[in-house]
């Protein structure tokens, strides 16, 4: 079935710096990509869709400037976090449409010190 | 716009007893509906999906769950849990006529005695 990686599958970083995080469709070619973010013991919550070529759809509430999304191939979405702080340190989960489904990314584990 | 409520946090059944997890949903026309399960640290894995036609679903690992209309309800059902069933569960619904894009329930977290 269709696979859909992320890189790194945990990171930390120090207050202030930027991270990238790549999610990529292994098998399949992914015009739309999706961004989530999970709290603990909570649900997901989309934060943008990303967008082959063209500038991501962010949802309500989130910072384009600090959540900057590219989506330059068919395969390849990265999310960077810029000027990370604590209160960014989540979940961090990709997406792709494959032919009726989703399929997500296994995560990345963002903890900022 | 499309809302999912999953009205338990926390289902504690023991190993071999039979399983539901609620799912009520909030949307105008036939949505689509999903189940997925996520293990510790991990992604989240599809186990079933309604779009149109038969309103009982099979899906992975034994899993089904049945649409009903009336009562705006998907609930996911297995006759005889194992151990590695602990898990997250997540119900989502997405709109039939937009954008495919589910929006997911807050989840609800089996753990399974043995």
């Amino acid at each position: 079935g269709a696979v859909v990686s992320q890189h790194p599958s945990r990171v930390i970083c120090k207050s202030g710096t930027s991270v990238k995080i790549e999610c990529r469709s292994l098998d399949f070619q992914a015009t739309t990509m999706f961004w989530y973010r999970q709290f603990p013991k909570q649900s997901l919550m989309l934060m943008a869709t990303s967008n082959e070529g063209s500038k991501a759809t962010y949802e309500q509430g989130v910072e384009k400037d600090k959540f900057l999304i590219n989506h330059a191939s068919l395969t390849l979405s990265t999310l960077t976090v810029t000027s990370a702080h604590p209160e960014d340190s989540s979940f961090y989960i990709c997406s792709a449409w494959g032919v009726y489904e989703q399929y997500f990314g296994p995560g990345t584990r963002l903890t900022v010190t | 716009a499309q809302s999912v409520t999953q009205p338990d946090i926390h289902i504690t059944v023991s190993e071999g007893a039979s399983l539901e997890l609620r799912c009520n949903y909030s949307y105008g026309a036939t949505p689509y509906l999903f189940w997925y399960v996520q293990s510790p640290g991990q992604g989240l894995q599809l186990l079933l999906k309604y779009f149109s036609g038969d309103t009982l679903v099979q899906g992975i690992k034994g899993f089904e769950a049945e649409f009903k209309r009336s009562q705006s309800s998907f609930n996911l059902r297995k006759p005889s849990v194992h151990w590695s069933d602990a898990a997250e569960y997540f119900c989502a619904v997405a709109a039939s006529g937009g954008s495919y894009i589910p929006t997911f329930g807050r989840g609800t977290s089996l753990i399974v005695h043995p």
